[in-house]
């Protein structure tokens, strides 16, 4: 079946260093999204990719979507305190469909 | 706005009861979907709709029902709970013409035994 898998699935970093997650789809994705989640919390929608090879940017975040769109990474640069949670990423496979399939997420910890 | 609210927040049950999880939003979203969560396994998908009177089924529905009489309400109905429904439950929302950003509830945590 259609499958989502994120790397790696847990990361410590000492505060101030730089932490990449990666997303890699079994098949080509419509579009993809980021979502963080706290601790006890629910998922937090960050940004949404939709065309091959785009690179979004939100202040220390950086988004990319490969150009075969089947893949897609996160990376936070100068990680804080509060960058803390399970970053996820979720696709939609097909066009026209709203079957999103989440990745299997990555949980930072950051150590102070 | 209240956004996506779901009751109850907590809920034990016994192996072979059935309930109902409420699900509503206020955003006026045409989209509304079910997930469970357990550990190292991500979000997955179990029933979703595009609008009343419309659902499909997700990548797990067995053992769950859904309908959606209106737009605000998307209930989760467990027929006969098994301790593998063991689970955190979220219930998310979306726009269907825009950008898809998912809105999620605060999740309803769920222990059968």
């Amino acid at each position: 079946g259609q499958q989502v898998m994120q790397i790696p699935q847990y990361q410590h970093v000492q505060e101030g260093e730089d932490f990449t997650t990666y997303c890699n789809s079994s098949t080509t994705l419509s579009n993809i999204q980021w979502y963080k989640q706290r601790p006890g919390g629910h998922p937090v929608f960050l940004i949404q990719l939709v065309k091959s090879g785009e690179v979004k940017k939100q202040k220390r975040l950086t988004f990319q979507f490969g150009e075969a769109k089947k893949n897609s990474s996160l990376h936070i640069t100068a990680t804080q305190t509060t960058d803390v949670g399970t970053y996820f990423c979720a696709g939609v496979t097909t066009s026209g469909t709203y079957k999103y399939i989440f990745g299997t997420g990555t949980r930072l910890k950051v150590l102070a | 706005n209240a956004g996506v609210t779901q009751t109850p927040k907590f809920q034990v049950l016994k192996t072979g009861q059935s309930m109902t999880l409420q699900c509503a939003q206020d955003m006026n979203h045409e989209y509304m979907s079910w997930y469970r969560q357990d550990p190292g396994m991500g979000l997955r998908l179990i029933h979703y709709s595009v609008g009343a009177g419309i659902t499909d089924q997700g990548e797990v529905p067995n053992g769950y029902n859904v309908s959606r009489s209106t737009t605000e309400d998307f209930p989760l109905r467990l027929l006969s709970a098994a301790p593998s429904q063991t689970s955190v439950y979220f219930c998310a929302s979306s726009y269907v013409r825009h950008a898809y950003e998912q809105y999620f509830g605060p999740g309803t945590r769920l222990t059968v035994t």
